[in-house]
């Protein structure tokens, strides 16, 4: 069965921290793997897509890596903000479909 | 065109009722997807679109379950005879005909079903 598992399951820093989420898959099949933030109740907003080609991918202070060879990604965030807190899922790419293998999530709050 | 919509956003039923939910995906978009997510877990897969074509369903989306989409634009998930574990956050994404690969997925904001 494929697993993403997303570690922490929650997390609590204050503002102006640095902070990583980490993510890992056992399924050699994902090929491409998508960060998404979640606030309560919402849909999905994209943040990153990292192609295995590509390895890493940044926007403003959002950065992502993909290890297919370990099956890790992580999403480092820089100078966490109060508007940060929510929770960030990681969703690995499988199939011609290109369906998206979801891990639980991390929740973050980030306090003033 | 400002992205994936969804309608309703909130859905309370009564066990036993048909429900049914609407996602219209962004307009070049030739991908669509359905998601479900339970509280506290990811998304899961339901089903896919290529155009009007339904090329891929999970064994989560049982018999009571259909999905449609007509002429390859907006696109229909509808629930029979409900159940309580019916009660999720039904999510509809769209990517393009490049792929979401490539191009990543754009969600909905989501229909939330609460079945009583």
């Amino acid at each position: 069965k494929q697993e993403v598992t997303q570690i922490p399951a929650a997390l609590s820093v204050p503002e102006g921290e640095n902070l990583v989420l980490n993510c890992s898959f056992t399924d050699s099949a994902i090929y491409n793997l998508q960060w998404f933030r979640q606030d309560p109740g919402k849909g999905l907003t994209s943040l990153l897509l990292i192609q295995s080609s590509q390895r890493e991918q940044t926007s403003g202070r959002l950065n992502a890596s993909l290890d297919k060879s370990s099956g890790r990604s992580t999403l480092y965030i820089a100078a966490s903000q109060p508007g940060d807190s929510a929770t960030y899922l990681c969703a690995g790419f499988t199939g011609t479909a290109s369906k998206l293998t979801f891990g639980t999530g991390t929740r973050l709050q980030v306090t003033l | 065109d400002t992205g994936v919509s969804q309608d309703p956003r909130h859905k309370i039923t009564k066990r036993g009722q048909n429900v049914t939910f609407r996602c219209d995906p962004i307009s070049e978009h030739n991908r669509l997807y359905w998601y479900r997510q339970t509280l506290g877990q990811g998304p899961e897969f339901l089903t896919y679109f290529q155009n009007e074509a339904q090329l891929e369903k999970s064994r989560l989306l049982s018999d009571r379950f259909s999905a449609e989409r007509p002429k390859g634009s907006f696109s229909t998930l509808e629930i029979q005879r409900t159940e309580q574990g019916d009660s999720a956050m039904y999510l509809c994404a769209s990517s393009s005909k490049q792929g979401a690969a490539n191009y990543g997925y754009t969600f909905g904001s989501g229909t939330r079903l609460t079945v009583v």
